[in-house]
């Protein structure tokens, strides 16, 4: 059964750093590119970074590029996100999401999402 | 960047009833435009992909249709567990980032 399982958030002041991580299971790591979404309180949903399935390519949304980093490691089936110079503006609940296996322009499962807050 | 909009924001009906949701994409997606529901506090649900085809448990009360910049998500009788918020999205081909409606909410 597939899983994801977000961890690392917590709050942190602005212009701080976090890392997050994402650890798979329940199907095979390395065959799919994962992606970081998010959602700001009563907010709705934001793309926010993906990385293809052997790590190579990636790409960001614009309010992110430039701060943030995303990576895996298909040996421990765990997808990261560095997040630097932290703003007011990034404070949301981030999920990690894995493409679809039927369709890489879909998202088929999600984790639970671990909860980023940005505040001094 | 693809802009998707979703309408309406809010839609309120009673459990039976049909739901009609559109999502109108700022250029043309194919049919690369996939919809999700969301219930409160939890993460988001795939239903629907490549702007038609049901996701794997996905009952067949819910279709999908359009293509090219105008789509459509279909509940055809409401249940009382269809109340939740929808969004529509869309990924590119490259550069591969994707774009999510604002959402449409679906109450009794």
């Amino acid at each position: 059964q597939e899983q994801l399982v977000e961890s690392g958030g917590g709050v942190v002041q602005p212009g701080r750093s976090l890392r997050l991580s994402c650890a798979a299971s329940g199907f095979i790591f390395r065959n799919y590119g994962m992606h970081w979404v998010r959602q700001a309180p009563g907010k709705g949903l934001e793309w926010v970074a993906v990385v293809s399935s052997a790590g190579i390519t990636k790409y960001y949304g614009d309010s992110v590029k430039g701060r943030f980093t995303i990576s895996r490691d298909n040996s421990k089936s765990v997808v990261s996100l560095e997040m630097v110079s932290l703003r007011v503006d990034d404070t949301a609940l981030y999920f990690c999401a894995k493409e679809g296996g039927d369709s890489k322009f879909s998202f088929d499962f999600w984790g639970r999402g671990t909860l980023v807050t940005v505040s001094s | 960047e693809t802009v998707l909009t979703q309408s309406p924001a809010t839609m309120s009906l009673s459990p039976g009833e049909r739901a009609t949701l559109s999502c109108r994409a700022s250029q043309s997606v194919s049919n690369y435009l996939a919809w999700y529901q969301q219930k409160p506090g939890q993460a988001p649900r795939l239903l629907i992909y490549d702007a038609s085809k049901r996701a794997t448990g996905i009952p067949p009360r819910f279709s999908g249709s359009g293509s090219g910049t105008d789509f459509t998500l279909t509940i055809s009788s409401l249940e009382p567990e269809d109340f939740a918020v929808y969004y529509c999205q869309h990924r590119n081909e490259w550069p591969p980032g994707a774009f999510f409606g604002g959402g449409t909410k679906v109450e009794i």
